[in-house]
């Protein structure tokens, strides 16, 4: 079945700097890449996602690029902000089933 | 809008007691999904309905646990009898289109069994 593998698990940047989440994944059919924020005490709220059939997606200061070929896609974030301090979830989906990666820690140093 | 809303949003029980977890969808949303969110085994599905039906029960842990979906804005997880090992963070999501749209989540209810 499929796995999806997060690094690092913590990632510490000074804030205005950028940072980037990597995650990879098995299974050639995953077709939809979802990126996840979760803050102390709430539910993982969607921040982006890709579908397979594109390379790359931005919003504003958050980016995802997607490599098909090598079955890995990345969160940036550039300019960040001490708001951005959370844990951060990529998954990839066949059908209706997310698999998760193990998260990421974001810390933003002031 | 109203989001997905989940009750309580804390329980604290004795082992050995019946717990009743709720979820409200967000309305016109047709999919709804279970998970359990713990420090070891991170998110895991629990269950996932389609139009008020299981479609997935795999995750479901053992007979201790049911779901069920009575109708398109509401459901419920129970666990009886409950377990220490039960304590976790458990949430609600939901979607209107199970394989095209995002996975909408609740604040979950953190659960702690004494």
């Amino acid at each position: 079945g499929e796995n999806v593998e997060q690094h690092p698990s913590t990632l510490s940047v000074q804030e205005g700097d950028s940072a980037v989440i990597k995650c990879t994944y098995s299974d050639s059919a995953s077709n939809y890449f979802p990126w996840y924020k979760q803050e102390l005490g709430k539910g993982p709220q969607l921040i982006i996602d890709i579908r397979s059939n594109v390379g790359e997606k931005k919003d504003q200061r958050i980016a995802v690029t997607l490599n098909k070929t090598a079955k890995h896609f990345s969160l940036h974030i550039t300019e960040t902000q001490p708001e951005d301090s959370a844990v951060y979830f990529c998954a990839a989906s066949i059908n209706y089933q997310l698999i998760w990666g193990a998260g990421t820690k974001l810390i933003i140093k002031p | 809008d109203a989001g997905v809303i989940q009750s309580p949003r804390h329980e604290v029980t004795e082992m050995g007691q019946e717990v009743t977890l709720r979820c409200k969808p967000i309305s016109g949303h047709n999919s709804l999904f279970w998970y359990r969110q713990t420090m070891m085994r991170g998110l895991e599905l629990l269950i996932y309905f389609n139009n008020n039906v299981p479609i997935d029960d795999s995750g479901m842990p053992e007979d201790r646990f049911s779901a069920k979906m009575p109708n398109a804005s509401f459901s419920t997880l129970k666990i009886q009898p409950s377990e220490p090992r039960d304590s976790a963070v458990y949430f609600c999501a939901s979607t209107a289109d199970r394989a095209r749209q995002p996975q909408h989540f609740g604040d979950g209810t953190r659960l702690s069994i004494l």
